[in-house]
């Protein structure tokens, strides 16, 4: 069955800074990858996903994302931190069949001035 | 494009009654809809999966006679909270998948649920 792991529970940015949350998944065949992003008392909105070909994708709010297979990896990245990026991040996985979606326990981002 | 409406976004009852939220693809037809609980400080759990005109398929450990799952419509699915009890407390998410991949899944904004 497939997992993910993001790593780091927290995270703390100054603003202006870059940032790359971590996430590794476990799934034999190739994945469906997805980054989103949840603040307080939300639902999730989708920042950027991953099925096939170029493997650095670009999302919304400048996020991209690259998925590197050989390190089960799918890091999402952002030059400069805005405040208003001050969220959890959930990293998840699909299978092929687009079944279920297994999510990452998040990284929650605080982001200092 | 694709967005799902999740209502209502807060709701508190009385311990023993029924809770009923809606989940409302408003663009496409979600073929497949997903419940999601998720506790505070918390990752989201998946409580059920439902295909249209179908049954839902409960996760592990979801008690199906309490989290009644329908979805009698591609634009609609319904989770009810039987019974609550205040242990049922907590934030639910809908999801939708519409046909294709390109799709992907949508998420509604969520249901605070307040068992007293």
């Amino acid at each position: 069955a497939q997992s993910v792991t993001q790593p780091d529970i927290h995270i703390t940015v100054s603003e202006g800074a870059s940032l790359e949350l971590r996430c590794n998944y476990s799934y034999g065949a190739t994945p469906y990858l997805f980054w989103y992003v949840q603040s307080p008392g939300q639902g999730l909105q989708l920042l950027l996903k991953y099925f096939s070909g170029d493997t650095l994708v670009q999302g919304i709010k400048g996020f991209e994302a690259e998925f590197k297979r050989s390190q089960s990896s799918f890091n999402l990245r952002k030059p400069s931190v805005h405040w208003s990026d001050a969220a959890e991040y959930f990293c998840a996985v699909a299978d092929t069949g687009f079944q279920k979606l297994v999510f990452g326990t998040g990284t929650r981002l605080l982001v200092s001035p | 494009g694709a967005v799902v409406s999740q209502h209502p976004s807060r709701v508190i009852c009385k311990s023993g009654t029924s809770v009923k939220i809606e989940c409302r693809s408003l663009d496409f037809q979600a073929t497949t809809m997903f419940w999601y609980r998720q506790f505070p400080k918390q990752s989201l759990m998946l409580m059920a999966t439902s295909n249209e005109g179908s049954k839902a398929t409960y996760e592990q450990g979801v008690e199906k006679d309490k989290f009644l799952i329908n979805h009698a419509s591609l634009t609609l699915s319904t989770l009810t909270v039987t019974s609550a009890h205040p242990e049922d407390s907590s934030f639910y998410i809908c999801s939708a998948r519409g046909q294709g991949a390109n799709y992907g899944y949508t998420f509604g904004s969520g249901t605070r649920l307040t068992v007293v």
